[in-house]
């Protein structure tokens, strides 16, 4: 069965800092996902994640995925206040489309 | 805007009833893929449907079923509700060209 693990949780940082996301999955894939998910609203995809060695980049985000280790990083730097929300990563269970997701980071930066 | 719709918004309805959630595509996709997001379960994959074929299914109850219609609209049907499945439901939908999914704003159920 897949699992997906992400670490921290929750995450409270002050603006300026830089941070990681952690995700680690426990079976074979290449395709993870990022998403940001606002309070009360709906889900935003941020990075598609689709070889080992992939690294996007958007704005202050960077996200990067080892395959052979089964982990992505979702990298935030000179973190605003604005990018408080909650980021979930996803994997797709060997490519039938089964997305299991992670439990979420809430991130809160303060300004 | 993702261009994903759902219907409705809000949902509000007792035990033992049954509800029909309603979801948009993106125009041209082909893929919709049903969600339950929950404090305790947190984002679950419910279903997948492409073109019309159940594709893929994920933690559904036999309680709730899918469909989705020759125009690519689908419905959730949640039958013999009880109160733990309040929820969030949301619908996504791809295109077949790439894996990217877009989320519509979601269905908040409450059932009480």
């Amino acid at each position: 069965e897949l699992k997906v693990e992400q670490n921290p949780l929750f995450l409270s940082m002050q603006e300026g800092k830089n941070y990681t996301i952690y995700c680690n999955y426990s079976t074979t894939s290449d395709r993870l996902y990022w998403y940001r998910q606002d309070p009360g609203k709906s889900l935003e995809s941020l990075f598609v994640l689709l070889s080992n060695g992939a690294v996007k980049q958007e704005g202050r985000l960077m996200a990067s995925l080892d395959t052979k280790a089964r982990l992505s990083t979702l990298h935030i730097t000179a973190a605003v206040h604005d990018l408080s929300a909650t980021y979930f990563c996803a994997v797709d269970m060997n490519r039938d489309d089964k997305i299991i997701f992670g439990k979420g980071t809430r991130l809160h930066i303060l300004p | 805007d993702s261009g994903v719709t759902q219907t409705p918004k809000h949902l509000i309805t007792a035990t033992g009833q049954r509800v029909t959630l309603r979801c948009s595509p993106r125009s041209g996709d082909l893929s919709v893929y049903w969600y339950q997001q929950s404090l305790d379960q947190g984002l679950q994959f419910l279903i997948q449907y492409y073109n019309g074929e159940e594709r893929a299914k994920g933690n559904i109850l036999e309680r709730f079923s899918a469909q989705q219609f020759p125009d690519l609209h689908s419905e959730l049907n949640l039958s013999s509700l009880e109160l733990g499945d309040s929820a969030l439901y949301f619908c996504a939908s791809s295109a077949s060209s790439g894996p990217e999914q877009y989320f519509g704003p979601g269905t908040r159920l409450t059932v009480t």
